[in-house]
């Protein structure tokens, strides 16, 4: 059974910083994976959509990264703002599994 | 606007009330299902359908129901709610099932806060 997990649970930085958030995945076998951002109260909101037969995705300051071989995907943001406060989450398209997610904290 | 929603968005019952959330999409995906989401648990999916009337279960079933008698809605129904249902509760739609080698972006709707007491 395919179990998704990203850490940290929480994450704190200061406006302008680089950051990477982190999901990794147990069955290595997956086809494709989706980044969601969701608010306090929200529904999910997607952010990127790695399709089987690619590596990354690109969205503004956002990229996502997929490495089948290692279980793991990648979230990176650069400079980072206070708008990007939110909770992250993974989730592996297969059997739609969702981590629990990331709360990120960007502090003006 | 291509859109997921979701009625009621909030919602307190007393134990063995029935209710139905509904839930419908405006894009004529085949695809669409149920999660609830529980603090330190993340999303965890209850049911699902491919299309019309096919649904199937998800990772957490049990005392929940579903039907697709048409393409755009698919209603939650919970026969006799219980205080452990109490969570937040999520209707998603994709054009094309999960699980394929090309698939689509899961549109979410807003979210229905249920409180079981």
């Amino acid at each position: 059974k395919q179990e998704v997990t990203q850490i940290p649970a929480a994450l704190s930085v200061p406006e302008g910083e680089n950051l990477v958030l982190n999901c990794s995945f147990t069955d290595s076998a997956i086809y494709n994976l989706q980044w969601f951002r969701q608010d306090p109260g929200k529904g999910l909101t997607s952010l990127l959509l790695i399709q089987s037969s690619q590596r990354e995705q690109t969205s503004g300051r956002l990229n996502a990264s997929l490495d089948k071989s290692s279980g793991r995907s990648t979230l990176y943001i650069a400079a980072s703002q206070p708008g990007d406060s939110a909770t992250y989450l993974c989730a592996v398209h297969n059997d739609m599994r969702f981590g629990a997610g990331t709360r990120l904290t960007v502090k003006p | 606007e291509a859109q997921v929603t979701q009625n009621p968005r909030y919602l307190i019952t007393v134990t063995g009330k029935k209710l139905t959330v509904t839930c419908s999409q405006n894009m004529n995906h085949e695809y669409m299902s149920w999660y609830r989401q529980d603090p330190g648990l993340g999303l965890r999916q209850i049911y699902y359908s491919m299309n019309v009337e096919v649904t199937d279960k998800g990772d957490v079933p049990e005392g929940y129901k579903v039907s697709r008698k048409e393409k755009r809605n698919f209603p939650l129904i919970l026969e006799s709610p219980s205080p452990n249902q109490t969570s937040l509760y999520f209707c998603a739609s994709t054009k094309r099932p999960p699980g394929q080698l090309i698939t689509d972006t899961q549109y979410f709707g807003p979210g229905t806060r249920l409180t079981v007491l």
